[in-house]
């Protein structure tokens, strides 16, 4: 595998489930994001982590709930959603976090996540 | 508002025919960056531009960046089918904390045979 991976591609959930999205980078970088895509909207930023250390939560549900046990390995777990929180759920890794600059992100495929 | 924002929202053009999209920010650009995205995909990376005035080219795509308009331009030289997508621009618009990128809502572009 290469680049930034993502599972699983499609998830349907309903709003009492449980569920985690996963991604690996086999890129060797340091940072992490996760970013939601919705319908008619910009591609929000949702966090970010680098070096295994949350470093920013753009007001984010307590619904979702990241981890990163490595550089390599980021999830977002999911519970009680709503139905507005279908999307598209991209992860991305660059070298570093960009602490005042700005590091080029590599994107994921994209998990595309429905609730019901 | 926006703080970015594109123009036009969709684009339908005939194979072989040019076509441009705008991205104008509201803030100062510290860089602009274009992607292309396919329905229900990642984002692949298209060019980057840093510097006012900066032009860079890729096969049939030109970019270019007026950093005293906030504006970045996306010019595409006698379309293909396989130009279709979802065009994203993505700005740092600040050096405070973790900077990531602001972005635009996107272009769809149709390719017509």
């Amino acid at each position: 595998e290469t680049g930034v991976t993502q599972t699983p591609r499609h998830l349907v959930m309903g709003m009492t489930n449980k569920k985690s999205l996963k991604c690996e980078q086999h890129l060797g970088h340091n940072a992490m994001y996760w970013y939601k895509q919705s319908a008619k909207k910009p591609l929000e930023l949702m966090f970010v982590y680098s070096l295994e250390e949350r470093v920013e939560n753009n007001s984010v549900p307590s619904r979702f709930s990241p981890e990163c046990p490595n550089s390599s390995h980021l999830f977002l777990h999911l519970h009680t959603l709503q139905p507005e929180d279908s999307a598209l759920y991209l992860c991305a890794s660059s070298q570093e976090a960009g602490l005042r600059s700005y590091n080029e992100q590599f994107f994921g495929p994209g998990t595309r996540l429905t609730v019901l | 508002s926006q703080e970015l924002e594109q123009s036009p929202q969709s684009l339908i053009v005939q194979e072989g025919k040019n076509l441009t999209i705008n991205c104008t920010s509201s803030k100062t650009l510290y860089g602009l960056y274009w992607y292309k995205q396919k329905y229900g995909e990642g984002l692949i990376f298209l060019m980057m531009l840093q510097k006012g005035g900066e032009e860079k080219s890729h096969e049939k795509i030109t970019a270019k960046l007026d950093e005293k308009k906030q504006q970045s331009s996306l010019h595409i030289t006698a379309s293909q089918p396989s130009h279709a997508g979802i065009y994203l621009c993505g700005a740092v618009l600040a050096f405070s904390g973790y900077s990531t990128l602001t972005f635009g809502k996107g272009t769809m572009l149709l390719v017509s045979p």
